[in-house]
């Protein structure tokens, strides 16, 4: 069973860069993507973006001047960084396995809130 | 970009009722559409990938169709555990999700 776990500051200033990191258990990290989605308090899902382990980003165009998505294969984690964050990046931040053209998000991380306040 | 319609925004059912959750693409996406389940403070749960296609271990009374533009969720005998928010999500081009059907048992 794969399993995903996020890690990473609960609190960021404004204008500093968001970094979260998900470690993935159970399962190998290569042959599949890997995506980030976001949850702002009490509204809907957004997708962030999603990386496949040869390097290959695919970036939401809303975020895409401001994300990059990582991957540490030897450690088996992805990371996500969000550069000059504002109030509206507060949000629980999900990693989840799935992207592409094929592959929707059948595994989640559990989410962390992230809270960008001063 | 594609966008997803998701309709009804809220929804209050009885125990016993079919329910059924509608999703249009903004542009055609073939079945490449899925269904997820969230409860408050979970991550979302997938239900449903393929517009159709059930995954391992959901109940049988949670049922997907539609190609093209136009998806249905369907509950066909709502259960008490199923309150909860739904989101439909196409994966044809990128990610989209729709904005969510909050289902309530009366």
């Amino acid at each position: 069973q794969v399993q995903l776990q996020e890690s990473g500051p609960g609190l960021v200033k404004p204008s500093e860069t968001l970094s979260l990191t998900c470690t993935v258990s159970g399962g190998s990290i290569n042959n599949n993507y890997w995506s980030w989605m976001r949850q702002p308090p009490g509204r809907g899902l957004e997708w962030i973006g999603y990386i496949y382990p040869s390097g290959s980003t695919f970036y939401n165009v809303s975020l895409k001047s401001r994300v990059t998505i990582s991957v540490d294969t030897a450690k088996s984690q992805f990371s996500l960084k969000l550069n000059y964050v504002t109030a509206a990046d507060t949000a629980v931040y999900f990693c989840a396995r799935g992207g592409g053209s094929y592959y929707p998000n059948d595994f989640w991380g559990q989410g962390t809130l992230v809270t960008v306040s001063s | 970009d594609i966008q997803m319609d998701q309709s009804p925004s809220t929804l209050s059912a009885s125990v016993g009722d079919r329910v059924t959750i509608t999703c249009r693409a903004s542009q055609r996406i073939s079945d490449w559409l899925a269904w997820y389940q969230q409860k408050p403070g979970k991550a979302p749960k997938l239900l449903i990938q393929k517009a159709s296609r059930l995954e391992s271990g959901v109940p049988s009374r949670f049922s997907g169709s539609g190609s093209g533009t136009d998806f249905t969720l369907t509950i066909s005998s709502l259960q008490p555990e199923d309150a909860a928010t739904y989101y439909c999500q196409q994966y044809n081009a990128y990610f989209t999700f729709g904005q969510g059907t909050k289902l309530e048992i009366k």
